[in-house]
């Protein structure tokens, strides 16, 4: 959706490094949500963020929901190989809950 | 345990047939949403329903069509006058107004038409 804006698009990273995965909306956000996904598989939920300048944490990621809540930002701390995925972020553009509008995805492998 | 169940997990068709993937879900859902993913892209909404006998059209339903007879299940149906229906599908469902729940995904159906 152009409503939503992934970045990067794919990201390569060495084993124990760190990385950010950002998504970003040219409307207000009501809420964010951040999905994994195995190839050919379902999405798994993560996180959900709805409040500007929310940050939760589960395991080593941590999403954050800027104060504007337009921009949000997914963290990983010393990557491991099961952190390899798809990555999508998805959003609700108003509070009537109907549409979840998505990402294109950001596609992370890791080096062991 | 609750889930959504989407099937068949592969399904092949020849060009010009119509075929229906199957999502049912045991959630208590009001709601169930269909998503088409393309390689290396996000997903796409193709229609969603808030509630039984009611449903509405995402940004790609041409030539697709789906029922909700129940609330359990929401069927998709790719008709022949879908262009390009080869990709992955994806069922979901959330709680009616729910805009602070995320949505619970099944685990998909690749459609393979030649």
């Amino acid at each position: 959706s152009q409503e939503l804006e992934q970045s990067p698009q794919s990201l390569i990273v060495q084993e124990g490094k760190n990385l950010t995965i950002n998504c970003t909306s040219s409307k207000t956000l009501y809420g964010l949500y951040w999905y994994k996904q195995k190839y050919g598989e379902g999405l798994i939920f993560l996180m959900m963020l709805q409040k500007g300048g929310e940050e939760k944490s589960h395991e080593k990621i941590t999403a954050k929901l800027d104060e504007k809540k337009q921009q949000s930002s997914l963290h990983i701390t010393a990557s491991q190989p099961s952190h390899a995925g798809i990555y999508l972020c998805g959003a609700d553009h108003n509070n009537a809950g109907n549409m979840l509008t998505f990402g294109g995805g950001t596609r992370l492998m890791v080096k062991p | 345990d609750g889930g959504i169940t989407q099937s068949p997990k592969y399904l092949f068709r020849k060009e010009g047939q119509n075929v229906t993937l199957s999502c049912e879900q045991n959630l208590n859902h009001d709601a169930m949403y269909w998503y088409r993913q393309d390689p290396g892209q996000g997903l796409r909404l193709i229609y969603y329903s808030q509630i039984v006998n009611d449903f509405q059209k995402g940004d790609i339903a041409e030539g697709y069509s789906v029922s909700r007879e129940k609330k359990e299940s929401f069927p998709l149906t790719v008709t022949s006058a879908q262009k390009n229906p080869t990709a992955f599908y994806l069922c979901a469902s959330r709680g009616r107004g729910s805009y602070n729940s995320p949505l619970h995904f099944g685990n998909g159906t690749r459609l393979t038409v030649t």
